[in-house]
């Protein structure tokens, strides 16, 4: 079952930290891993894209990770801002299908 | 990129009503896709509509219960009919313009009483 879990559930660092979020997928065959950042009441907005060949990818703060053999994805954010408060969303994409697998998300606050 | 807007952002209804949100998209795209967002889960593809077709429902979800129109390539409308208070949720359109990436809407947010 194509299944994507992420984790922690929810984590509160302080502003200025860094911090790292986990993703494990079993998703397969695998065609991209995307990170998205949702802010509360609104849409996710992407972050990273990552294909099979790819293992890091930055977005200013923001720098993704792929293991392919081991099915694992890291989101890290460096120098946290208050505004980086949101939900983060790992999401893969199965090949030859549009279908995406959403995983439930880790909630940050970044505390001043 | 795309730009996609909702309307309404939020809602209150009772129960038994119905509520339809559009979703307009600054360019023309070949799929559209409605998602519902229950409190503190994630994303659940509810259907997937392309234009001068049925949309196509993903399990657990029909049309009598969620018709949706797509009537050009830049505009879509999910209807959420008879509705009860587990159908409060957030739902989102998106689109994918096939380079990889799917943008989201904003997002209706509805509260159902």
């Amino acid at each position: 079952k194509n299944q994507v879990e992420q984790s922690p559930q929810s984590l509160i660092i302080l502003e200025g930290k860094n911090c790292t979020l986990q993703c494990n997928y079993t998703v397969s065959p695998f065609s991209n891993l995307r990170w998205y950042k949702q802010d509360t009441g609104r849409g996710p907005v992407s972050l990273t894209i990552m294909t099979f060949s790819e293992n890091t990818k930055s977005n200013g703060r923001y720098t993704a990770t792929l293991d392919a053999d081991t099915k694992q994805s890291s989101l890290h954010i460096t120098a946290s801002q208050l505004s980086d408060s949101a939900s983060y969303i790992c999401v893969v994409r199965v090949t030859g299908f549009q279908k995406l697998v959403f995983g439930t998300g880790t909630r940050l606050l970044v505390s001043p | 990129s795309a730009v996609i807007s909702q309307k309404p952002s939020r809602d209150i209804c009772q129960r038994g009503t119905s509520l339809t949100i559009q979703c307009q998209v600054d360019s023309q795209v070949t799929m559209m896709f409605w998602y519902r967002q229950q409190p503190g889960q994630s994303l659940t593809l509810i259907a997937t509509a392309n234009q001068g077709s049925e949309a196509t429902y993903e399990s657990g979800f029909v049309i009598d219960k969620f018709p949706i129109s797509r009537p050009n390539l830049t505009f879509s409308t999910l209807t959420v009919s008879n509705m009860s208070p587990e159908d409060s949720s957030i739902y989102l359109c998106s689109v994918d313009l096939g380079l990889e990436t799917q943008y989201f809407g904003p997002g209706t947010r509805l509260l159902v009483l």
